[in-house]
């Protein structure tokens, strides 16, 4: 069936750098990724759309600055958080949806779950 | 945008009981309605999920049923089990939205043996 890796599953950084996450689909390509927050208890939040070879779409409340978006291949897509601080610690999970399907099915990845001291 | 709502945030059922959860949505143009199991510190997992054009689906000891024209679903789980005890969350699509994802908050379920 369908995975999507992601990597690392936890970091840990100090208050002010930049974290990097990769999302990868391992056995099918595609276009379109998404990228949640999941904080402690609550639900998931849509952060941005990505779309291979083209800017993210963010949605409203979610700084495109701060949380820096690449899809350059069918199969990875990155989430960098940058000048990272202790309210940025949360679970990233990603999702990916396979090229020829409709958004309706994506394929999660296990999650990297961050914290910022 | 779609909003949807999760009811309860919270259910505890004794093994082989059932479990209800129920959600409802805003948006008349969601035609595809997800749920997802979640395990502490672990990615969702698609368990079940429902078009609009259908009233009611069923897998083993899942079902889900949809009332369109109320905009709401629910998910039955039936004979619960132990392992049946996670976060439930439903989803709602939308053209509308993009065909975005939608969540409820969650249904913490927890089944006592």
């Amino acid at each position: 069936g369908a995975v999507v890796s992601q990597h690392p599953s936890r970091v840990i950084c100090k208050s002010g750098t930049s974290v990097k996450i990769e999302c990868r689909s391992l056995d099918f390509q595609a276009t379109t990724m998404f990228w949640y927050r999941q904080f402690p208890k609550q639900s998931l939040m849509l952060m941005a759309t990505s779309n291979e070879g083209s800017k993210a779409t963010y949605e409203q409340g979610v700084e495109k600055d701060k949380f820096l978006i690449n899809h350059a291949s069918l199969t990875l897509s990155t989430l960098t958080v940058t000048s990272a601080h202790p309210e940025d610690s949360s679970f990233y999970i990603c999702s990916a949806s396979p090229l020829g399907t409709s958004q309706e099915t994506q394929y999660f990845g296990p999650g990297t779950r961050l914290l910022v001291l | 945008g779609e909003n949807v709502e999760q009811h309860p945030s919270t259910l505890s059922v004794q093994e082989g009981d059932s479990a209800v959860i129920k959600c409802t949505y805003s948006d008349s143009a969601s035609n595809y309605f997800p749920w997802y199991k979640q395990e502490l510190g672990k990615r969702p997992q698609l368990i079940i999920d429902i078009r609009s054009n259908v009233g009611e689906k069923k897998d083993q000891r899942i079902a889900v049923t949809l009332n369109k024209t109320a905009k709401h679903f629910s998910l039955h789980i039936t004979e619960t089990q132990p392992e049946d005890s996670a976060v439930y969350f439903c989803a709602a699509i939308s053209r509308s939205n993009d065909y975005k994802l939608s969540f409820g908050a969650g249904t913490t379920v927890t089944v006592r043996a």
